[in-house]
């Protein structure tokens, strides 16, 4: 009864490939993110959706695609991948503002991409 | 100057001891302010909720906003080896989705 589960935990490819990654949560969340964390552990916001809308792009290359089918699911395509995208990514969730006062972020497991 | 500033540490301290750990910040929009805690290899986990001025305890923890000094703690009573982890602090405006994190400071509990 995973809260955010991302797939896979670990990916390792090499230059150039497009890979995926994908995420879901079973809390009834409306909104959706996609977190970047580097070698040095710093946590930035990638994308946001609400509700399959986005919300939120933070200078992402566009190399980056996040796609939402529904408000459960939140995947993150990536092309042509590069050294420096080497990182963890996490996936996380809230609910919508407005209904409950805290609208924090529950992360899920992260997704540790080696790019070689 | 960054949005947040947290000093990475590492920070070493035997079990029993205090420990504050501290952010700063530069936005004055700033209103949702949250500690996060990260074990090795796993996703951040939500620890400490405040909103706006003010104090907050849960247990062991207790949160501080500051808002006049723009600045955050955490400050965590009887430490145990269990609370070996890095501790982020995130803030975010009011009406936006996007947190703000600080970079993490690294907390090793010594039996």
């Amino acid at each position: 009864d995973t809260a955010v589960s991302q797939t896979p935990k670990y990916l390792v490819t090499q230059m150039g490939n497009d890979k995926s990654i994908k995420c879901e949560q079973n809390l009834g969340h409306d909104t959706m993110y996609w977190y970047k964390q580097d070698s040095k552990k710093f946590l930035k916001i990638m994308f946001s959706y609400n509700n399959k809308e986005l919300i939120i792009n933070e200078t992402v290359p566009n190399r980056f695609s996040p796609k939402s089918p529904d408000k459960a699911h939140l995947n993150l395509h990536i092309n042509s991948l590069e050294l420096g995208d080497s990182a963890v990514y996490f996936c996380a969730s809230s609910p919508r503002r407005g209904v409950v006062e805290r609208t924090e972020a529950f992360f899920g497991q992260g997704t540790r991409l080696t790019v070689v | 100057q960054k949005e947040v500033e947290q000093d990475p540490g590492p920070l070493s301290v035997p079990e029993g001891a205090i420990v504050s750990l501290n952010c700063t910040y530069s936005n004055s929009a700033f209103q949702y302010f949250m500690w996060y805690r990260q074990y090795s290899r796993k996703g951040p986990e939500l620890l400490m909720y405040t909103y706006s001025s003010g104090n907050k305890e849960d247990g062991r923890f207790t949160a501080q906003v500051d808002k006049s000094s723009k600045y955050i703690s955490l400050f965590i009573r009887d430490s145990q080896p269990s609370d070996s982890a890095t501790y982020l602090c995130a803030m975010r405006q009011g009406g936006s989705e996007k947190l703000v994190f600080g970079k993490g400071t690294k907390l090793t509990v010594n039996p």
